[in-house]
């Protein structure tokens, strides 16, 4: 059973636009919630994260943007540049120990 | 990428062999992970360790095995290669904190 689920599965943005990718999550004990960002040929490496006792965290050009009672969460990312072109995952876990659950990735590409 | 290696890079395989996959970590993590990554499927985990000799299974274990003798080393093992287990293979570790630090993958190919 897929315990996160991810949208949209490829998004295509002009430089300079917003890229919005949504996570909707099952598990109401769930308190850590990743995104990754995947570059053609490398692992996953952390972009940003946040725990529910917030509901925004910024980073830069990458925003968290986190619903607790609809149990959702997205990435925004403004000013979208062709090196942001990669593929992103959110995740969620239970506890600091508990292993990831992972969504099925977003294939973002932006172009120039 | 630091603190994490796999090995090999890139493997070619005959159907029915065995084949090994080494993970190999510095930092000194308790929590050792190997994940497979399919078009359409995204990261699934395949079997996961939470310390020398304890492993447990993910959600796609069949036809693949592990042993962690050494905190710093985490061995992928698939006992009999079939075609469906072509694929890119990560390892990831992790402290108790709940971020992974992936390994930069290992693709598989069974012909």
């Amino acid at each position: 059973q897929q315990q996160v689920k991810q949208s949209p599965q490829s998004l295509i943005v002009q430089k300079g636009g917003i890229s919005i990718i949504n996570c909707a999550y099952e598990n109401t004990a769930f308190d850590y919630f990743p995104w990754y960002q995947q570059f053609p040929g490398k692992g996953p490496a952390l972009l940003i994260a946040i725990r529910p006792d917030v509901s925004e965290k910024k980073e830069g050009r990458f925003t968290i943007s986190f619903n607790k009672s609809a149990k959702q969460f997205s990435l925004h990312i403004m000013d979208s540049q062709p090196g942001d072109s990669a593929t992103y995952f959110c995740a969620a876990n239970q506890g600091g120990s508990e292993k990831l659950v992972f969504g099925k990735g977003t294939k973002l590409t932006v172009n120039p | 990428d630091a603190g994490i290696t796999q090995s090999p890079r890139h493997k070619v395989t005959e159907t029915g062999t065995p084949v090994t996959l080494r993970c190999h970590q510095t930092e000194n993590h308790r929590y050792m992970y190997w994940y497979r990554q399919d078009p359409g499927h995204g990261l699934r985990l395949i079997h996961y360790s939470y310390g020398v000799k304890d492993t447990d299974k993910g959600e796609v274990s069949d036809g693949y095995s592990v042993s962690r003798s050494k905190t710093e080393d985490f061995l992928l093992t698939l006992e009999s290669a079939t075609s469906s287990q072509t694929s890119v293979y990560f390892c990831a570790i992790s402290a108790s904190t709940g971020g992974y630090t992936f390994g930069s993958g290992t693709r598989l190919t069974v012909v």
